[in-house]
């Protein structure tokens, strides 16, 4: 693995369904995040972790769970999915939480709810 | 509340230079960030301002104002590989970014 994956690539998924969406990084970085990006709008924060074992909660995580039990895996979780729910999901990472240290980006997830 | 605001869409010619203004509104500030997301992938960082001032990297160059809430980036040179759309970010006291909708840079030949 190099630097952050995400799976899966793309998902069509019926309301009311749980659904994981996975992220692993290997470049041993404390911070993660999850964001969705819809069109014409920025990227929202749904929920962050500054190091493992410690979550937090972003711009919109209503609906969205997320874990980090270890350095490398941040999962997201949708309880039971709504069509508002649809959008290209994104998980990042960064060295640490602090100021100047950027962002690196999986490839995303487009998920589709029906 | 927190704002970005960049505009939405421009055109410029292969060969010239082109400047993306963005103006911020957040919560305390710790930082600016430009990042580059090609059509269908992922963002990718291009430059972080602190300082008043220009940070030029090679052909891409950002400029920030504090006392302005205000940044730009300015390409150099264009190429047809810099289509795209340019994502500007600011970082508020809790070092979280607020996203801007991103600027989708048409080139053209």
């Amino acid at each position: 693995i190099a630097g952050i994956t995400q799976a899966p690539t793309s998902q069509i998924l019926a309301a009311g369904r749980r659904m994981t969406l996975r992220c692993t990084q290997d470049m041993r970085h404390n911070a993660m995040y999850w964001y969705r990006q819809d069109l014409g709008l920025g990227l929202r924060l749904i929920h962050y972790s500054n190091t493992a074992g410690t979550t937090g909660k972003g711009e919109v995580p209503d609906g969205y769970s997320v874990s980090r039990a270890n350095t490398d895996d941040f999962p997201l979780t949708l309880a039971s999915a709504v069509p508002s729910q649809t959008s290209v999901y994104f998980c990042a990472s960064s060295r640490t939480s602090g100021s100047r240290d950027e962002q690196f980006f999986g490839p995303g997830t487009r998920l589709t709810v029906l | 509340g927190q704002n970005i605001d960049q505009p939405t869409e421009m055109t410029a010619t292969e060969g010239a230079i082109v400047q993306i203004n963005c103006t911020y509104q957040t919560s305390g500030f710790n930082g600016l960030f430009w990042y580059q997301q090609h059509a269908g992938e992922a963002p990718t960082f291009l430059s972080y301002n602190v300082l008043d001032g220009l940070e030029e990297k090679g052909r891409f160059s950002s400029f920030l104002s504090r006392s302005k809430g205000y940044s730009y980036l300015l390409l150099k040179e264009l190429q047809m590989k810099d289509s795209a759309s340019y994502l500007c970010a600011s970082m508020d006291s809790n070092y979280q970014l607020i996203w801007g909708a991103g600027t989708k840079l048409i080139i053209k030949p």
